[in-house]
């Protein structure tokens, strides 16, 4: 059972317009949300969270919107510049889970120049 | 960066044999998870732990042990290794539940 999902594998966009990660998740207890995002041979870096009391975080060029109604979270990238390449993962917490994460799949960003 | 130090970073091992991966923090932080990552799963909790000798399981911690006698110190082991165990195996910490987890930069496990 999948609490965590995301759906896009892959997501291409240009140099300098926006891209837009989407994540869903099911379970109702979660009530903080994370992105990170993975290099290829390095652990997952933090990028921005969001605790369930907002819809919207936002960090930069990074803003994270958060929709409880639809379960669905979203990462938006604006602009976008091609050291974002990396894969993005969302993740979950919530309930009396010591801060256990429960990560989606990821989704690959390929930003070309 | 965390202070965060995994080690090995590569290992290549045989099936059946035990294996002990270390997660080493420099941060002084009270709780310390073990993830697994394979293609299409994403990361999944393998055990944490919320203090000195207090671990539980995770998701997927059939074949795996840890132990922690030490702030600093979080232990994985492969009792018997089998090709399923085959990962890149990451630690994470973080100050208090609920919060930023900071990862290190993982082990690369093959089990031949």
């Amino acid at each position: 059972d999948q609490q965590v999902k995301q759906n896009s594998p892959s997501l291409s966009v240009q140099e300098g317009r926006i891209s837009i990660l989407n994540c869903d998740y099911t379970n109702s207890m979660f009530d903080y949300f994370l992105w990170y995002k993975k290099y290829p041979a390095e652990g997952p870096t933090f990028l921005i969270s969001i605790s369930s009391i907002k819809d919207k975080n936002e960090d930069g060029r990074f803003t994270v919107f958060l929709n409880k109604s639809a379960k669905h979270l979203s990462l938006h990238i604006v602009p976008s510049q091609p050291g974002d390449s990396a894969v993005y993962f969302c993740a979950a917490s919530g309930g009396t889970s010591y801060g256990k994460l429960t990560f989606g799949q990821g989704t690959i960003l390929t930003v070309h120049p | 960066d965390a202070g965060i130090t995994q080690s090995p970073r590569h290992k290549v091992t045989e099936t059946g044999t035990p294996v002990t991966l270390r997660c080493h923090q420099t941060e002084n932080h009270r709780y310390m998870y073990w993830y697994r990552q394979d293609p299409g799963h994403g990361l999944r909790l393998i055990h944490y732990s919320y203090g000195v000798k207090d671990t539980d399981k995770g998701e997927v911690s059939d074949g795996y042990s840890v132990s922690r006698s030490k702030t600093e110190d979080f232990l994985l082991t492969l009792e018997s290794a089998t090709s399923s165990q085959t990962s890149v195996y990451f630690c994470a910490i973080s100050d208090r539940a609920k919060n930023i987890q900071y990862f290190g930069a993982g082990t690369r496990l093959s089990v031949l």
